[in-house]
């Protein structure tokens, strides 16, 4: 297994809703990032786990909530967002942490709408 | 301020010709460089990358070449073919255990 899949594909929810994108890799990856994509923009990174702990966090405001519940599985909890918050979510995987060659392999995204 | 800069915001080249993609950066820090490309509605999907110890790195129709001096880089695709087609984006990686993109360059292979 060579990917890193993400679930749900496409999502709409209200301001007032909680809901949770969910990420899974089992190629024994030990890095899990989230990226927040928006439209013909670069991605841009939010969240690093390495070794299933929380090592980067990049400002993002807290109503984005990230979870690493194992080795295989990053979640990001939503709740109370705005509609600026529309865009893609990107997760990502790499081997290490740190120096790594072969760069990440990314999941397909959810794509996330606010209403 | 953007440490990782691709100016050419599209390509238009014809197939079967080398398309050359390039990128600059400001932090003489970073440890690779990578080039990812991106389909629309997917993530995007690796390509080839460099060290910051060596100038150039092949792989296929793929190279990538490395100027320190000049804080540039480059992606040579030859020849191009048309599933070519996609945002090209070029990214460091830091030493702090971040990736940080370019805007992207989207390529045309015309037929």
């Amino acid at each position: 297994d060579t990917e890193v899949t993400q679930t749900p594909k496409h999502l709409v929810m209200g301001m007032t809703n909680k809901k949770s994108l969910k990420c899974e890799q089992h190629m024994g990856h030990r890095a899990m990032y989230w990226y927040k994509q928006k439209a013909k923009k670069p991605p841009e990174l939010m969240f690093v786990y390495s070794y299933e702990k929380l090592s980067i966090n990049e400002s993002v405001p807290s109503r984005f909530s990230p979870e690493c519940p194992n080795s295989s599985l990053l979640n990001l909890h939503l709740h109370a967002l705005q509609p600026e918050d529309s865009a893609l979510y990107l997760c990502a995987s790499s081997q290490a942490p740190l120096g790594t060659a072969y760069g990440y392999t990314f999941g397909s995204g959810t794509r996330l709408t606010v209403v | 301020d953007q440490q990782v800069k691709q100016n050419s915001p599209s390509l238009s080249v014809q197939e079967g010709r080398i398309s050359i993609l390039n990128c600059d950066y400001t932090n003489s820090m970073f440890d690779y460089f990578l080039w990812y490309k991106k389909y629309p509605a997917e993530g995007p999907t690796f390509l080839i990358s460099i060290s910051s110890i060596k100038d150039k790195n092949e792989d296929g129709r793929f190279t990538v070449f490395l100027n320190k001096s000049a804080k540039h880089l480059s992606l040579h695709i030859v020849p191009s073919q048309p599933g070519d087609s996609a945002v090209y984006f070029c990214a460091a990686e830091n030493r702090d255990d971040k990736i940080i993109f370019g805007k992207g360059t989207r390529l045309h292979i015309l037929p």
